[in-house]
């Protein structure tokens, strides 16, 4: 089953803005997700949990820069005035639960360069 | 402020097995479910393991079932991942991640990750 799914990769330009795009399969399109940066050769750093209704909690120290939003299946991450340090991986995270359990979801991340 | 350090990754033979372990600091450990998850080199993200806040309730994802183990030391603030049986499929980065109070199944801090390589 797909649950999630990014395009592989986006590019833009330096001080222009970005989205990113998480699509939600059919059945979970009323989940919460969080993304995720990746810059190269580090860890993971959680940047938002962004709800349905497109409301979302920033974590700590996430610069203004970053916000979310939603629309039907489909969670946004905008980046404005990008920085050569944004260009990184960009994963959603979401989550199932059936009468197996439930599965924590990752998407195949996008990677962002930054031009 | 919210740090998390793993520690106890290695270089291992087929069928060896190592125990992973995760320094908790900066917030009221025992409030949190906490998360195994690995990355393949040029991978993308997997998740491997989770325990409940006050660890009685263990999950796994179905590829590690059977062969890791989690647990928790809430007295110490820490979390551990016992790996058994590795196999090279296993070589991966792995990080320790701290679940959301309002939604355990999400995360928002992780660690700088510990390496493990399975090789003949």
């Amino acid at each position: 089953q797909v649950v999630v799914s990014q395009s592989p990769s986006a590019s833009a330009s330096l001080g222009a803005s970005v989205n990113l795009t998480c699509t939600l399969s059919s059945g979970h399109a009323n989940s919460a997700i969080a993304w995720h940066q990746q810059r190269p050769g580090k860890a993971p750093q959680s940047l938002m949990k962004l709800h349905s209704d497109g409301s979302h909690n920033k974590a700590d120290g996430i610069p203004d820069r970053f916000s979310g939003s939603s629309s039907g299946a489909d969670r946004y991450l905008t980046i404005s005035s990008l920085q050569s340090d944004d260009e990184a991986d960009y994963y959603c995270q979401t989550w199932v639960t059936g009468v197996t359990g439930f599965h924590v979801i990752f998407g195949r991340g996008t990677k962002l360069t930054v031009l | 402020q919210v740090d998390l350090v793993e520690s106890g990754g290695g270089v291992v033979q087929p069928g060896e097995s190592l125990r992973l372990s995760c320094a908790a600091s900066g917030f009221t450990f025992n409030f949190h479910a906490m998360h195994w998850v690995r990355q393949a080199p040029g991978k993308g993200l997997e998740w491997v393991a989770a325990v409940s806040y006050d660890g009685q309730n263990p999950f796994y994802a179905d590829s590690v079932k059977g062969r890791f183990t989690v647990s928790r030391d809430n007295s110490k603030n820490m979390f551990f991942l016992q790996v058994n049986r590795l196999t090279t499929e296993d070589t991966a980065m792995y990080f320790c991640a701290r679940g959301m109070t309002q939604q355990w199944l999400l995360f928002d801090s992780w660690g700088q990750g510990t390496r493990v390589t399975v090789s003949s």
